[in-house]
């Protein structure tokens, strides 16, 4: 079974520069989640989705950040404009339907904004 | 607000020694808990689940964890620590019902051959 794809695995910009990360879930997992990875942190919870709906994004910065999941399947995260406190790795996760089942992390994205 | 405390930042076992891996947790409700490892350049990979049932849970590459309720307590464990064991291990929490999942700062292990 092929696991959580992202890309790209490494971005590096200048401030105030867009850049978006892409996603593609396990087969079947209807739950898509990104998550933001600071050094010496644990992920934290940018914006879940069930199919197409973002169903939580409490704790996106709408200001900059954006994301889309069309057809319910791959996902994009976008920053625009990146700022240097956004340098970090970004984590895209999926889950099967229900509340039990744990996660699956892809590899992440990690961003380095100069 | 649920979280997780990981208290220790390090530890350090020699190779063939047990191995535990601290957490506790504050969650409202019944907790599903998890651990994961993290290599470095890598995902989280999951080790293993607290969902309901036994306490004693036991996952992948023969880690094993404890539920303790009256203590919050989801230690992780090994009873012989391979090198290879060397990462990152994240603990986590979410409440029974709800999908946000809490994630601890991470313990670094290093086993030393």
């Amino acid at each position: 079974e092929a696991g959580v794809v992202q890309s790209p695995r490494y971005k590096i910009i200048e401030k105030k520069q867009p850049v978006a990360f892409w996603c593609n879930p396990i087969s079947g997992h209807n739950t898509l989640y990104w998550y933001l990875q600071n050094l010496g942190q644990g992920p934290e919870l940018l914006i879940r989705y069930e199919n197409e709906e973002a169903v939580d994004d409490s704790q996106l910065p709408k200001d900059r950040f954006s994301a889309e999941r069309l057809k319910g399947v791959d996902s994009t995260l976008k920053i625009q404009p990146a700022e240097l406190g956004d340098s970090a790795v970004y984590l895209c996760a999926s889950s099967p339907r229900g509340l039990g089942p744990e996660q699956f992390f892809g590899p992440g994205t990690r961003l380095t904004v100069l | 607000a649920q979280s997780v405390a990981q208290p220790e930042d390090q530890v350090n076992v020699a190779e063939g020694n047990p191995l535990t891996v601290k957490c506790t947790y504050s969650v409202s409700g019944n907790p599903y808990l998890f651990w994961y490892v993290q290599y470095p350049n890598r995902g989280l990979q999951f080790l293993l689940k607290y969902i309901t049932g036994d306490n004693l849970v036991k996952g992948s590459y023969g880690f094993e964890a404890e539920f303790n309720k009256s203590q919050t307590s989801f230690h992780l464990k090994k009873p012989s620590a391979l090198v290879s064991d060397s990462a990152l291990y994240f603990c986590a929490v979410r409440a029974a019902g709800d999908y946000k999942l809490s994630f601890g700062a991470g313990t670094t292990v290093t086993v030393r051959a």
